[in-house]
């Protein structure tokens, strides 16, 4: 799988829209680009994926770059409930079992 | 009403104790699994059972014994434990052939072994 990095931590208004970059500059063509938060030592919690294409959720929208090298997970109107760890992972669809997290972006939404 | 529940939520033990560590959805799914996520927050799964039958079964010791009496419910037995086994344990469901973004995860098991 590409590694992937990310901010250690970002702060944003309640309300305001949270921009959270990802880079992976080694990803390959056949990798996705996939998105999960953990809120407090919670399980993972599936956000977001795309491929190449910006995609849009009712959680979130993911924009990637078209020469795929980052991407860009959107939360558009951040609530206190959005703060969380954000993991940016990149890898191929199926393959195994073990998913590397890494540290992730701690979000803090602020009242 | 809780998706996938989890009990106990912390785990404090000592080395070459025995424990368990219990897993329940009310989802409907076929399908359950147990992941381990140490401290650098490394995910990977350990067992998966398929309508209460083992269909994944990573390298994982056998002093970890998964047991599933029905598909609702997929328990996690550990023996002599070790230090090395301090770690959170996630259990989670999906419908067959689930990737992990089609996977509902419980609140995780806090395990420490001192």
């Amino acid at each position: 799988d590409a590694k992937t990095t990310q901010p250690t931590s970002m702060d944003c208004a309640e309300g305001r829209a949270a921009n959270l970059p990802c880079n992976h500059s080694t990803i390959s063509g056949n990798e996705y680009v996939y998105w999960y938060r953990q809120i407090h030592s919670q399980g993972p919690q599936y956000i977001i994926h795309g491929l190449k294409n910006n995609e849009t959720n009712e959680m979130a929208s993911l924009i990637i770059t078209e020469d795929r090298k980052s991407s860009t997970l959107i939360l558009p109107h951040a609530t206190l409930r959005d703060t969380a760890v954000y993991y940016c992972i990149v890898r191929a669809r199926g393959g195994t079992y073990k998913y590397i997290f890494g540290t992730g972006t701690r979000l803090k939404v602020l009242a | 009403d809780t998706a996938v529940s989890q009990t106990p939520k912390y785990l404090v033990t000592q080395m070459g104790n025995d424990k368990s560590i219990k897993c329940e959805q009310n989802l409907g799914h076929d399908t359950m699994y147990w992941y381990k996520q140490d401290s650098k927050k490394f995910l990977k799964i350990m067992f998966s059972y398929n309508n209460k039958e083992l269909i994944i079964n990573e390298t994982v010791p056998n002093r970890f014994s998964p047991k599933s009496p029905d598909k609702a419910h997929l328990n996690l037995h550990i023996n002599s434990l070790e230090l090395g086994d301090s770690a959170v344990y996630f259990c989670a469901s999906s419908h067959p052939g689930g990737q992990l973004y089609e996977q509902y995860f419980g609140p995780g098991t806090r395990l420490t072994v001192t």
